[in-house]
């Protein structure tokens, strides 16, 4: 196992809603990466955080935002939620480059996932 | 065009048979290659890092070919667990992912 968990591991919600989800990293891991798999397809980077600021942001619009805590776990938060949101929501803990801007090339390792179905 | 495109198969082979695929990359400047394993409904996990040298580890070959920006990964002696699905990653602080390719070994 990975040590990277994550909660809920599923969630049902309805177009319009907001919802929450949550990644506690590996232990010795600074940074936190989020991504989207849409069945069928390989996931899509959302976001990363390294040390509680956002290092780099994929193609997704601002109702997707986040959160890096002191302890680095770190929240994904999806406001208005729309259909096309259903898919698994996963989040990868890393070693950020040490003296960095917090790019980090060291080995993610992704936690269980989320499985968000929006109605 | 995709960051990272690849053949999606499915690759239906029998237990102990050899089976390679690859992806290409469109961003030249990537520093980072990676092939991951995904089992139905689970999290990515790391299969092998690719080196531009070509490396192994166990039944597992990948080969990275800068010039032609494809990497490429071949299996020998398939064993049953060996079915999943391979995503080809490209990256640095952000990984790219193709779609996947689906390989089923069968008895």
């Amino acid at each position: 196992e990975t040590g990277v968990t994550q909660s809920p591991t599923h969630l049902i919600k309805t177009r319009g809603q907001q919802v929450t989800l949550r990644c506690s990293s590996q232990s010795g891991h600074n940074t936190v990466s989020w991504y989207q798999q849409a069945l069928g397809q390989g996931p899509q980077f959302i976001f990363q955080y390294y040390r509680e600021e956002e290092n780099g942001r994929g193609n997704f619009p601002p109702r997707f935002s986040g959160l890096q805590f002191p302890n680095y776990s770190s929240e994904l938060n999806v406001n208005a939620l729309e259909l096309d949101d259903s898919a698994l929501y996963l989040c990868a803990s890393s070693r950020g480059l040490a003296g960095g801007g917090g790019a980090s090339t060291d080995t993610q390792y992704f936690g269980p996932g989320t499985r968000l179905t929006v109605l | 065009r995709k960051e990272v495109e690849q053949d999606p198969g499915p690759f239906n082979v029998p237990e102990g048979a050899t089976v390679a695929f690859n992806c290409t990359y469109s961003n030249s400047a990537s520093q980072s290659f990676f092939w991951y394993r995904q089992d139905c409904r689970k999290e990515p996990k790391l299969l092998m890092s690719v080196y531009s040298s070509g490396n192994e580890d166990g039944r597992f070959t990948a080969q990275l070919n800068r010039a032609s920006q494809y990497i490429s990964l071949l299996i020998r002696d398939s064993k049953l667990s060996d079915s999943a699905t391979y995503l080809c990653v490209v990256g640095d602080y952000k990984l790219s992912f193709g779609a996947g390719t689906t390989v089923t070994v069968r008895a």
